[in-house]
C-alpha cells in the first residue's frame, strides 16, 4: 500500500530562519511521482512541485529547495530565510505513474508552519 | 483563464439533507476527482472519473455519489448527509494522456453538516 507521512504536525520558527518539512513515503512501485502543495490560511491548494521517481536531482527554486533521496524514501523541503508569508500548511503527496491506478494522489498528514516576524 | 471552479464555497446544512455540490473545469480535461481534507488525515480521494459516463470509487466512497454527464463537470451528491461528512472539499481534474500533468485543484468548498 502506498502511504505518505510527515511526522512534524506543527513547525515555529522565527522569520530569516531556515526550515525544513520532512516527508517520508513508501510504494512498490518502481515509478511513481512526488509533490508538495501549499494551503495558505486562504485554503486553497498551491502546486509547489513535483519529481517523478527517475529523478533524484535535487531541485533549487528560489527560496525553496527540494531533497529527494530514495535510498531512505524521502522528499523534504526546505525553506531559505523563511518569511512570514510562507505561514501556511505544507503537504507532501504521492502518485502512481499510470492513470489506471485511479490518478490518485496519497497526502501525507500536512505540517503546519508557522512563521513568526 | 484556466480554472476549476466549486459552487458552493461554504455551506452549512442539517442531518439529511440531499445537497448537491458543483464542480466545473474549463481545460477541456478527461480526468476529474473529488478529495475530502480532514485535520490529521490530509487529503483522501473520494471518486474519480477518467471520462464521461466513467466513474469509480476512491479511497472513502460512503455516503457520496457523482455523475459525468458533461466533460466539464462532476458534481458531488450527498444524499443524507451526517455529521462525518463536515470537511474541506476539493475538485481536481489533469489531462489524461500524461499522468505527469500538473492536476489543478479548485479553491475548496467547506461543508459544515449539523
Amino acid at each position: 500500500a502506498q502511504k505518505v507521512t510527515q511526522a512534524q504536525t506543527e513547525i515555529s520558527v522565527v522569520e530569516k530562519e531556515d526550515v525544513t518539512l520532512d516527508c517520508v513515503y513508501e510504494t512498490r512501485d518502481t515509478t511513481y511521482y512526488l509533490f508538495w502543495y501549499k494551503q495558505p490560511p486562504s485554503g486553497e491548494l498551491v502546486f509547489l512541485i513535483r519529481r517523478n521517481s527517475f529523478d533524484e536531482q535535487n531541485e533549487i527554486s528560489g527560496r525553496y529547495s527540494w531533497n529527494f533521496q530514495k535510498s531512505t524514501s524521502s522528499f523534504n523541503f526546505t525553506i531559505t530565510a523563511s518569511q512570514v508569508v510562507d505561514s501556511a500548511v505544507y503537504f507532501c503527496a504521492l502518485s502512481g505513474y499510470f492513470y489506471n491506478q485511479g490518478g490518485k494522489l496519497i497526502f501525507g498528514q500536512g505540517t503546519e508552519l508557522s512563521v513568526k516576524p | 483563464e484556466a480554472q476549476v471552479t466549486q459552487n458552493p464555497r461554504y455551506l452549512i446544512t442539517v442531518t439529511g439533507k440531499k445537497l448537491t455540490v458543483t464542480c466545473s473545469q474549463n481545460m477541456n480535461h478527461e480526468y476529474m476527482s473529488w478529495y475530502r481534507q480532514d485535520p490529521g488525515l490530509g487529503l483522501r480521494q473520494i471518486y474519480y472519473s477518467m471520462n464521461v459516463e466513467v466513474t469509480d470509487k476512491g479511497d472513502v466512497p460512503e455516503g457520496y455519489k457523482v455523475s459525468r454527464k458533461e466533460k466539464r463537470n462532476f458534481p458531488l451528491i450527498l444524499e443524507s448527509p451526517s455529521p462525518n461528512q463536515t470537511s474541506l472539499y476539493f475538485c481536481a481534474s489533469s489531462l489524461i494522456d500524461r499522468v505527469d500533468d500538473e492536476q489543478y485543484f479548485g479553491p475548496g468548498t467547506r461543508l459544515t453538516v449539523t
